[in-house]
């Protein structure tokens, strides 16, 4: 499994848009890039999968630059109920999901 | 639809007992997973079921761990006899064939206290 880095912690405002970069160095042909959610007290949550270039959903956008070495997440116009944990994930068809430490994300009032 | 439950979601017994976790997926859904997270670490894999066939349980940290999966519905996952570091939170996933292994839908996990 390719292994990722990611920012401990984000703080932002209510309204303003959040991008969460994660490393990937090592990530293979076939790995994909998937993006999941945790609120306290619950399971992570898949947002948003891709492979290269742009994918938008109704939640957030993922753009990952041509050489696959990274990827951000971007969370337009983030609530209060947008604070969690959001964890990158590399992997192709993998069964066995790799957490890592996740990014934090605080939204302020 | 009802997404994936687990019972109980909380958990507190003496170090030595025995603690039974039950996890119902989403009715369909042929693979099932067990992950955990124990105190101040990463969410990590526990084992993957198919059906009732274990398909991969080279995450279960040792023999006092037992996941069941009869007639391929619900799973159990049972701690015997519980050591103070199995105390933690306990997930359990869901996906069905062909979604894509990278989505899977995740209950909202029991947590178990070993004292």
């Amino acid at each position: 499994l390719a292994k990722t880095t990611q920012p401990i912690s984000m703080d932002s405002y209510e309204g303003q848009e959040v991008n969460i970069t994660c490393s990937h160095n090592n990530i293979a042909t076939n790995d994909y890039i998937t993006w999941y959610q945790q609120f306290p007290s619950q399971g992570p949550r898949f947002i948003i999968q891709g492979y290269k270039t742009k994918v938008t959903n109704e939640v957030a956008s993922l753009f990952i630059p041509a050489d696959r070495k990274s990827s951000t997440l971007s969370l337009p116009r983030v609530s209060l109920s947008d604070t969690a944990v959001y964890y990158c994930l590399v992997g192709v068809n993998d069964y066995k999901l790799s957490f890592g430490a996740g990014t934090t994300v605080t939204v302020r009032a | 639809e009802a997404g994936v439950t687990q019972f109980p979601s909380h958990s507190v017994i003496e170090k030595g007992q025995t603690v039974t976790l039950r996890c119902d997926p989403i009715s369909g859904h042929d693979n099932l997973y067990w992950y955990r997270r124990v105190m101040g670490k990463e969410i990590k894999f526990l084992l993957h079921f198919v059906k009732e066939s274990k398909q991969d349980e080279s995450g279960m940290p040792n023999n006092r761990f037992l996941a069941e999966r009869t007639g391929g519905t619900y799973s159990t996952l049972k701690v015997q006899p519980a050591e103070l570091e199995d105390s933690g939170v306990y997930f359990c996933a869901s996906t069905a064939r062909g979604l894509g292994y990278n989505e899977q839908f995740f209950g909202p996990g029991t947590r178990l206290t070993v004292l």
